[in-house]
Parts: structure tokens; sequence; C-alpha cells
């Protein structure tokens, strides 16, 4: 399977600490994307990093790829109550494939 | 408001029975995605459509159909031979370039679908 698959599978922090997700894949990519979904809802769009990046960033987010180990993180700086949510990792390879996800709670 | 919109939020399926799950989207993408999530899983693949007039099986394509009538509708029917429907389905769009490009997906809010 091509399947991104993210660790830890849950995640418990305290507001205020950072929030640090891995997801790891098998084959080669042309970029790989995170997602955030709340309880019941859709996912939503985090950000995208290009194979032939190492890292970006956006806003409280920080997302690192390292195609030689074929992996790549999520860090999430100052986290919130409103930061709860699973996050999912997802890679193409001809088609889209999702990892089972990181679900994270943010305790206030 | 520029989303996609799907319908209903919850549906309940007898036995031996097709239900329709529909998918409508006002943000002009040409790609259009239909996706399975069991509890505490991934999204996996149902069908995708890149074009109007034109889809193509995903991983779990067996037991469902779609269409793709017009660029804005998507929708999906379960089928009585879909043993096991009971999960979540969501349905999402992407932009230029289109299926598995490198855009983002857009996501509806899911249909929650469980058997009587």
């Amino acid at each position: 399977s091509q399947q991104g698959e993210e660790d830890p599978q849950a995640l418990s922090i305290q507001e205020g600490e950072n929030a640090t997700m891995n997801c790891s894949y098998k084959t080669s990519i042309n970029n790989l994307q995170w997602y955030r979904q709340n309880s019941g809802r859709g996912l939503v769009h985090l950000i995208l990093i290009r194979s032939n990046e190492r890292e970006k960033h956006s806003g409280r987010l920080r997302v690192t790829l390292d195609t030689s180990k074929k992996s790549s993180s999520l860090l999430i700086t100052a986290s919130r109550a409103a930061d709860t949510a699973s996050y999912f990792c997802a890679t193409d390879f001809n088609k889209f494939y999702f990892g089972s996800g990181t679900k994270l709670n943010v305790k206030p | 408001d520029g989303g996609i919109t799907q319908s209903p939020k919850y549906l309940f399926r007898k036995e031996g029975q097709n239900v329709t799950l529909s998918c409508e989207q006002n943000l002009n993408h040409d790609a259009m995605y239909w996706y399975r999530q069991d509890p505490g899983q991934g999204l996996r693949l149902i069908y995708y459509s890149q074009i109007v007039n034109d889809f193509q099986k995903g991983d779990i394509a067996e037991g469902y159909s779609v269409s793709r009538e017009k660029k804005e509708s998507f929708p999906l029917t379960v089928t009585s031979a879909q043993k096991n429907p009971t999960a979540f389905y969501l349905c999402a769009t992407s932009g230029q370039g289109g299926h598995f490009s490198n855009q983002p997906q857009h996501f509806g809010d899911g249909t929650r679908l469980s058997i009587l």
C-alpha cells in the first residue's frame, strides 16, 4: 500500500504546548498534503508541500518533508483547544491516499 | 457562498434498498470524488470524475454507482449489492488541473449512512 500512516494514533496535550504528528509513506510522491477533520465534519486542507520542498510554514503550522526517509511531520505551535481534531496526511501517486489519522486532544 | 453541499446529513437504508447521496458544488471545479470513511479510519476512494460524463472506479467501487451529467453534481448510489454500507461518506472536489494534481481537495460535510 502507498498509504500514508500517521503517528501517533492519538495525542493529548495541554493548551499552549506544541503538538507534533508524523506521517510515513512508501513510494515516491509529487506532493504531500495535511488535512484537519473536526468530529462529524468534512476535511479541511491545511498545507501542501511539494516533493522538492523541505519545509513550509502557515501561521502556527510547520510542515517538514524528508523524501529520503519518506516521512513528513506537522508541528502545531502554541496549541489551542480549537485545534482538537483529527489530522490526516495525504500522498499522491496516481491517486490520493489518506492515512488513518492522528487524533489530537488539546485540553484547556 | 461557494462550497460543496452534501445531502442528506443522515440516511437510513433498508435491506435490499438502493439509496442515493447527493453532492453539489458551486466552486466550478472539474474533478469530483467520493470517499468512504469508517470509524477511526482514513478515507478510501470509491469513485472519481475528472470531467462531465466521465468517471473512474476507485479502490472500493463494488456495490456503488455514480453519474456525472452536470459539472456541479456527482451523486453516489449505494446499491443493495453493498453489504456493509454503514459509514460516513465524503464528497470532495479539486480545481484546475484536477485529478490528484497538486491541488488541495475541498470537502463537503458528509452523509452518515446507517442500515435499519
